[in-house]
This record gives structure tokens, C-alpha cells and sequence, in this order.
């Protein structure tokens, strides 16, 4: 079945830095991948998505990028702010009749000012 | 445009007792999910909806979870007994409408956090 592996957290990083967070997965066919982002006390918000092969997902800084040969979907951002510190989920939706999302487990960003 | 819109936004009961969550979707959404959110987890599926039937709900505990959505429109989840291992956020989530690319995205609620004594 599906799965996705993001790296374990939490992330601990000073404003400004350089962030990666790691996802990988395991799906049949051709199946769009998500980053959904959790603010403390809110409920999950869509940060970006890719639905083929090589497709860039990007939005508020943050871009991924849909690598089929190595089963990947890493996130990134060029420079964190304290206001980015949540739990990042990476996604799948396999194709067919049902869209049903497979999330990892998520990661814990905090950015420290 | 008007979100996802759940409640309870939190529910304290106790084990054996019984608990319903409401869910209105966005409107025009066709599909509607509802997941389990355990702490420290990613969400997982309960069930799918396409319209008011029912596509997808294989990870459902029959035998103490239920959910319908009767006009195609608004949907409840009921938990009933409840047990400790039930204390989650319960998440529902809506999109557009199945097998049309792009228009799947799901857009979801902020949940209801249940606890269970």
C-alpha cells in the first residue's frame, strides 16, 4: 500500500537558516504529492502540492520539487522565520477512485528568533 | 469563501459514554473525508464520501464508529461507547470532486479534540 517517510523531528533552527525536511514514499501509479502545514491550535492548511513527475510546488517561500527516480517530495526554504514554527506533514493521493490522502508522520519546525 | 466548519471544537467525555462531531464542508465540495488525528501522528482516514455515499471506509471501527451524510451536505461522526484509545482530533476535510486532476485538493476543518477519561 501507500506510505510516506518524512524525516524525524523536531527541528530546532535560528531565524534565517536554511531549511530541509526530507520526505520519501511508496506508491502504485502516479500519485500527487502535498505539503500540509499545522499552526499550533489550527487545523491542517494545504501549503503546496506537485501532481507529475518533475513539477515544482511552491508557495510563501517554501518549494518542493517531485522527484520520481528517487521516490522524493523534500521541502525547502532559502530563510526560516519565527512565524514558520509548526508541524509539517508530507502527503500522497493516489490516483483512481479515491483520493484519500497518506500523511507521514510530521515534523516539529521551531525557529528561534 | 467560506472554510471547512466543524464542531465541537473540543469534547471531554468518558470511556463508555457516546460523542458526535459535525461537519459542513465547503460549499459545492462533493467529497467529504473524516480522519483521526492522534497525538504525534499524521492523519488517517475513517471515511470518504462522494455526494452521500460512501467510497471508502475500510479503517472504520464498525463496531463503535458511524457516519453519515444524509443530503450529500452536512456530515456527523459518532462515536459510540467510546474508549480511552479514542482521544484524538477528529478532522474533517472536503474537495471539489473525484477523478478530475487538480480538483481533488483537500481543504480541511480545525478539527475537534476529543478526550477520553
Amino acid at each position: 500500500g501507500n506510505s510516506v517517510t518524512q524525516m524525524e523531528g523536531p527541528v530546532t533552527l535560528s531565524e534565517e537558516a536554511f531549511l530541509t525536511i526530507n520526505c520519501t514514499y511508496t506508491a502504485t501509479g502516479y500519485p500527487s504529492l502535498f505539503w500540509y502545514v499545522q499552526y499550533p491550535g489550527e487545523g491542517l492548511q494545504l501549503l503546496l502540492k506537485a501532481t507529475k513527475a518533475d513539477d515544482k510546488g511552491s508557495n510563501k517561500g517554501f518549494e518542493a520539487t517531485y522527484r520520481k527516480e528517487t521516490t522524493s517530495f523534500h521541502l525547502e526554504k532559502g530563510s526560516v522565520q519565527v512565524s514558520d514554527s509548526a508541524v509539517y506533514f508530507c502527503a500522497l493521493s493516489g490516483g483512481g477512485s479515491n483520493y484519500k490522502l497518506t500523511f507521514g508522520k510530521g515534523t516539529l519546525l521551531t525557529v528561534n528568533p | 469563501e467560506a472554510g471547512v466548519a466543524q464542531s465541537p471544537r473540543y469534547k471531554i467525555i468518558e470511556k463508555r459514554q457516546s460523542v458526535a462531531f459535525w461537519c459542513n464542508p465547503i460549499s459545492g465540495h462533493a467529497t467529504l473525508y473524516w480522519y483521526q488525528q492522534i497525538l504525534g501522528q499524521g492523519p488517517k482516514l475513517l471515511i470518504q464520501f462522494q455526494n452521500n455515499g460512501v467510497v471508502d471506509d475500510s479503517q472504520l471501527p464498525k463496531d463503535r464508529f458511524s457516519a453519515e451524510r444524509l443530503k450529500g451536505v452536512d456530515s456527523t461522526l459518532k462515536i459510540q461507547p467510546a474508549k480511552l484509545e479514542d482521544s484524538a482530533v477528529y478532522l474533517c476535510a472536503s474537495s471539489l470532486r473525484l477523478g478530475t486532476s487538480g480538483q481533488e485538493t483537500q481543504y480541511f476543518g480545525p478539527g475537534t479534540r476529543l478526550l477520553v477519561l
